[in-house]
């Protein structure tokens, strides 16, 4: 099975700050690896999927780059509505698998 | 719009069973794969099973291969997973989701039900 390991598990932010959240492969999935925020009580949402392509409707302050075992999300200036958990996934193979998650709190 | 929503959750005895439906909505529902999901309490997500747009391909996670059977009727929009042998492990928020047209080969979820909760417990 493929591995995802997440960086930071949380961190704490400010209105308006730049925002990275890493995710490591276990082994080179190339591009196949999406982003998703979920809130509390709430179904996740996709954001990001092969890698980089920004999902319709999500805003253009989040962006995905990376490719083989390394990804980032970035969030370029986070808003009060990102403050969230969001999570990672490989779809290069089955079983598909996701990082632990980064909950991004309000500092 | 895409609406999905889960159903058959509830309390269940270790070795007990359990049959989970997502009846959707908004969409030509056999042009999708669609696949389960869960999330323990406090947990991250894990991907259950997934299933091809005819049914004709199944895939599972090691932990269930065996215990758990995905399907799905195309006549009435439903996508179903039946859950046998549970156990304490399996107690989860579960979630249906759909696979988008472009990812049939590499699977993502862009539309996601609220889930149904499963308790497995003496």
């Amino acid at each position: 099975d493929i591995q995802m390991t997440q960086s930071p598990s949380s961190l704490s932010a400010s209105v308006g700050d730049r925002v990275t959240i890493t995710c490591r492969a276990s082994q080179n999935i190339k591009s196949y690896l999406s982003w998703y925020q979920q809130k509390p009580g709430k179904a996740p949402k996709l954001l990001i999927y092969a890698a980089s392509s920004l999902q319709s409707g999500v805003p253009s302050r989040f962006s995905g780059s990376g490719s083989g075992t390394d990804f980032t999300l970035t969030i370029s200036s986070l808003q009060p509505e990102d403050f969230a958990t969001y999570s990672c996934q490989q779809s290069y193979s089955t079983p598909l698998t996701f990082g632990g998650g980064t909950k991004v709190g309000i500092k | 719009e895409v609406q999905l929503l889960e159903s058959g959750g509830g309390l269940v005895q270790p070795g007990g069973s359990l049959k989970l439906s997502c009846a959707a909505s908004g969409l030509t529902f056999d042009n999708y794969v669609m696949s389960w999901l869960r999330q323990a309490p406090g947990k991250g997500l894990e991907w259950v099973s997934a299933i091809s747009g005819t049914g004709g391909a199944t895939y599972y996670a090691d932990s269930v291969r065996g215990r758990f059977t995905i399907s799905r009727d195309n006549s009435n929009n439903l996508l179903y997973l039946q859950m046998n042998t549970l156990r304490a492990e399996d107690t989860a928020l579960y979630y249906c989701a759909k696979v988008p047209p472009e990812a049939r080969f590499a699977f993502y979820f862009d539309s996601w039900g609220q889930g149904t909760l499963v308790a497995v417990s003496s």
